[in-house]
């Protein structure tokens, strides 16, 4: 079945640096990948949506300087988050779409990745 | 307007009973998807059922089963013989249009914790 590789699963970085994270689509070619941010107990919010060799569309109220996102590859998608602060801990996630050719449902999720700013 | 509504922030229900949980949406496309994942601790997005909207029969994928009533719109989760296991949060989730169109994010309710006691 369809898998999508996020990492790091965990990362604890200094307020101000950087974090990368990755998704990468094993098994198929993810057109589309939808990065959703999670705060502990709650929902899970779309953050942008990003289609490869495109830039990405970001929702109201996501600073687009901040959360960058490259989709430079049919299976390559990256979020980094810049000069992060304590308020940008969070649960990170992304989900690939495969149109209904892999699953019959369309949409793969990755595994996440906690982020913690000290 | 929410376009997906999960009433129950929590839920209790005693090992090997059957249990019900509540969505319903909000949407004047005439296709959509509707999902159940299950998040526990570790904070994969586990899948669990699909219905679409032009599905004539209700899903079941094993002890899962979902209660779909378009004209009320709602896509009631029902987990029948609950085990141990099952204590995690669940998400019911919307697709608006068709799977194979252009790409739509999932659209998430709130979630709704479930504890299976022993």
């Amino acid at each position: 079945g369809a898998v999508v590789s996020q990492h790091p699963s965990r990362v604890i970085c200094k307020s101000g640096t950087s974090v990368k994270i990755e998704c990468r689509s094993l098994d198929f070619q993810a057109t589309t990948m939808f990065w959703y941010r999670q705060f502990p107990k709650k929902s899970l919010m779309l953050m942008a949506t990003s289609n490869e060799g495109s830039k990405a569309t970001y929702e109201q109220g996501v600073e687009k300087d901040k959360f960058l996102i490259n989709h430079a590859s049919l299976t390559l998608s990256t979020l980094t988050v810049t000069s992060a602060h304590p308020e940008d801990s969070s649960f990170y996630i992304c989900s690939a779409r495969d149109r209904g050719r892999i699953t019959r449902y369309g949409y793969t999720f990755g595994s996440g990745t906690r982020l913690t700013v000290v | 307007a929410q376009k997906i509504t999960q009433t129950q922030p929590g839920m209790f229900v005693q090992e090997k009973e059957a249990v019900t949980l509540d969505c319903t949406y909000d949407t004047s496309d005439p296709s959509y998807g509707l999902f159940w994942y299950k998040q526990p601790s570790s904070g994969e997005m586990i899948f669990l059922i699909y219905q679409g909207s032009y599905d004539q029969q209700n899903a079941t994928e094993g002890r899962y089963s979902l209660n779909f009533q378009k004209a009320r719109k709602s896509a009631n989760l029902v987990i029948s013989a609950s085990q141990l296991g099952d204590s995690a949060m669940y998400f019911c989730a919307m697709r608006e249009g068709g799977l194979s169109g252009s790409a739509r994010q999932l659209t998430f309710g709130s979630g709704t914790q479930l504890t299976v006691l022993p």
